[in-house]
């Protein structure tokens, strides 16, 4: 099993322009996560999924849109970047049953936006 | 919203000393969680805590789910240099949050 994996691993983008970070997860799990990590702010939620074709916001979803079309993979797109969407990004995905559900990240995207 | 407070967020040890950190929020929590995350990786779960009260260990790693059900603390005995990276802690009600990490640093 491979886990959670995040395609690519670095990403370069020039402001207004717009990208897709593709998760995918061979655990047949059914609850999808992506977060940003920044300096001193630790893991904060952007979207999420509790199943196939269903989405939802979380934390700080603004400037972000996602589709989870295969229950394998969670997409996070950036319509027009902003610089301030520079950030180390994380897939997650669990199982989603129960109290002792758990999250398992995927290696992280890492992106600038200039 | 639910927030947690993680301490200490940075820490600088000697090889060989245990460490000790912990979360607490203002909000009670079923299920708390602690991660490490290494550089460059993604987190990874060390312990999982779901019952208040619970004292859990992995190794060399110990983690206790608080009585009030708002705190957790995790401990690491006789540090090593891969002891090096950042932890996080997680409290779940219906969602996840998690604290700012403590980023550890071992001097050899």
């Amino acid at each position: 099993n491979a886990g959670v994996t995040q395609t690519p691993k670095f990403r370069v983008l020039k402001t207004g322009q717009s990208m897709t970070l593709l998760c995918a997860q061979d655990m047949n799990h059914e609850y999808m996560y992506w977060y940003r990590q920044d300096p001193g702010m630790g893991l904060r939620l952007i979207h999420y999924s509790v199943g196939e074709g269903t989405t939802a916001k979380g934390e700080v979803p603004d400037g972000y849109n996602v589709s989870r079309l295969k229950k394998q993979n969670f997409l996070l797109g950036l319509e027009s970047a902003a610089p301030s969407q520079t950030s180390v990004y994380f897939c997650a995905s669990s199982s989603g049953f129960g109290n002792t559900d758990t999250q398992y990240f995927g290696p992280g995207t890492r992106l600038t936006v200039l | 919203g639910q927030q947690l407070n993680q301490s200490p967020q940075s820490m600088f040890i000697q090889e060989g000393e245990d460490v000790s950190m912990n979360c607490t929020s203002s909000s009670i929590f079923n299920t708390w969680l602690w991660y490490k995350q290494d550089p460059g990786e993604g987190p990874v779960l060390l312990i999982a805590l779901y019952k208040a009260g619970e004292l859990t260990s992995n190794g060399r790693l110990t983690a206790q789910f608080g009585i009030t059900r708002k705190d957790s603390f995790l401990n690491i005995s006789a540090s090593i240099p891969s002891d090096v990276g950042i932890y996080f802690c997680a409290g779940r009600l219906s969602s996840l949050v998690f604290g700012k990490g403590t980023r550890l640093s071992v001097i050899a």
